[in-house]
């Protein structure tokens, strides 16, 4: 067990571009959980996968967020057109599916910086 | 709609005793869980309670009263180690995602 992984670590990008976010979570873990975190509040839900299901979606995600999780191992998070308004800490966190979704693993996020 | 409060802040002494509390409103309410965040690092679950009472975990212990919508975390005998962010999350029924609070920033001093 080597714990949710994310890559990359921080990114740095210009207004307006792409951006691509991966995580890989725990190989027995079924759920999977995309938040965004910035300073000084709790993490904010963004979405949900159940296997390659998305299941769930906040409101806060809007149509240049888009999440995908093909296989129903890792998933992957693209914002397009990036906003200084995205800078946060992306964080994903994985679950089995006994725990009711209550005990969450988080990875260690990726933080992004819009210039 | 679902809404946390928690004190932003709490300070004390090694070896205290300190209780950080939880408040919600939520739609189809089905439990509460506490985390834990190192200045840069990673939340870590802590403890999760979805029936009234207390739930004992080491040093730490949480409790939920569902009918005052309340709930508290209390981290005893504490440690340099135990500064850090706590947030409270809430489940809901029907949902997977977990709704955090703001956190409660805990310093503990020598």
């Amino acid at each position: 067990d080597t714990g949710v992984s994310q890559n990359p670590r921080h990114k740095i990008t210009k207004r307006g571009q792409n951006v691509t976010f991966r995580c890989d979570p725990i190989s027995e873990h079924n759920r999977l959980y995309w938040y965004r975190q910035t300073l000084g509040q709790g993490p904010e839900f963004l979405t949900y996968f159940q296997n390659e299901a998305q299941l769930e979606k906040s409101r806060l995600l809007s149509d240049r967020f888009s999440a995908e999780r093909p296989k129903g191992s890792f998933s992957t998070l693209e914002i397009q057109r990036t906003e200084q308004g995205d800078s946060a800490m992306y964080l994903c966190a994985s679950s089995f599916r006994d725990t009711l979704g209550y005990e969450q693993y988080f990875g260690p996020g990726t933080r992004l910086t819009v210039t | 709609g679902q809404s946390l409060e928690q004190p932003s802040e709490v300070t004390a002494v090694e070896g205290a005793i300190v209780q950080i509390n939880c408040t919600y409103q939520t739609s189809g309410f089905y439990g509460l869980s506490w985390y834990q965040q190192h200045d840069g690092g990673a939340p870590t679950f802590l403890s999760y309670n979805a029936l009234d009472g207390l739930e004992e975990t080491g040093r730490f212990s949480s409790f939920l009263s569902r009918s005052d919508s309340y709930g508290y975390l209390l981290l005893q005998e504490l440690q340099m180690k135990d500064s850090a962010s706590y947030f409270c999350a809430v489940s809901a029924t029907g949902r997977r995602a977990l709704t955090f609070g703001s956190g409660t920033r805990l310093q503990v001093q020598p």
